[in-house]
């Protein structure tokens, strides 16, 4: 059975400051997504990670995936607070196309 | 741009009745997805389909069903509703995976209590 972990599931930082969010699973797999969502709101794509040592970035946002390792990190840089919402991975395998998530990355960030 | 719009973004319905929620994508995906997600469990797959009138159990397929009868439109069914199926429920689409990098998208949410 796949299982996704992501951690820490609740993270508290300052304006500036950079953190390292880390998604762990349990098969091979070389499809890894993150996703966003805000409060009461669906989730946005924020990633799709195809290949072992594929990085992609957007804004304070870089996402990595080591498929030998089977982890994969979400790193901000400089955190505002837009940045403010849960962050999920998930990984194909929860029956053919499907995903399995992780439980989630809510994300505060102070001013 | 994708589009995957619900029925409803809130419903409430009570023990018992029989709960139809609908789901339309616009991109000519041929996968489509239910999921539920609950506070602390994250998002859990129900059931999926790959094609008109196929469908395959997900991780939790219990007191669910689905049909799907044109591409665009994949219904989640709750024969007989319960309290323990109160909760936000998800619909996605995507290509094949052969096709595409396989990515999926969300539409809205609804928001089922059972009272």
């Amino acid at each position: 059975e796949l299982k996704v972990e992501q951690n820490p599931l609740f993270l508290s930082m300052q304006e500036g400051k950079n953190y390292t969010i880390y998604c762990n699973y349990s098969t091979t797999s070389d499809r890894l997504y993150w996703y966003r969502q805000d409060p009461g709101k669906s989730l946005e794509s924020l990633f799709v990670l195809l290949s072992n040592g594929a990085v992609k970035q957007e804004g304070r946002l870089m996402a990595s995936l080591d498929t030998k390792a089977r982890l994969s990190t979400l790193h901000i840089t400089a955190a505002v607070h837009d940045l403010s919402a849960t962050y999920f991975c998930a990984v194909i395998g929860g029956g053919a196309d499907g995903l399995t998530f992780g439980k989630g990355t809510h994300l505060i960030i102070q001013p | 741009d994708v589009k995957v719009t619900q029925s409803s973004r809130y419903l409430v319905k009570r023990t018992g009745e029989k709960v139809f929620l609908e789901c339309v994508q616009d991109m000519d995906h041929e996968n489509m997805f239910w999921y539920r997600q609950d506070p602390g469990l994250g998002l859990r797959l129900i059931y999926f389909s790959y094609d008109v009138k196929m469908k395959e159990k997900g991780d939790i397929p219990e007191g669910y069903s689905v049909s799907r009868e044109k591409k665009e439109r994949f219904s989640l069914i709750l024969e007989s509703a319960s309290t323990n199926q109160t909760s936000m429920y998800l619909c996605a689409s995507s290509r094949l995976t052969s096709r595409s990098s396989n990515e999926q998208f969300f539409g809205p949410g609804t928001r089922l209590t059972v009272l």
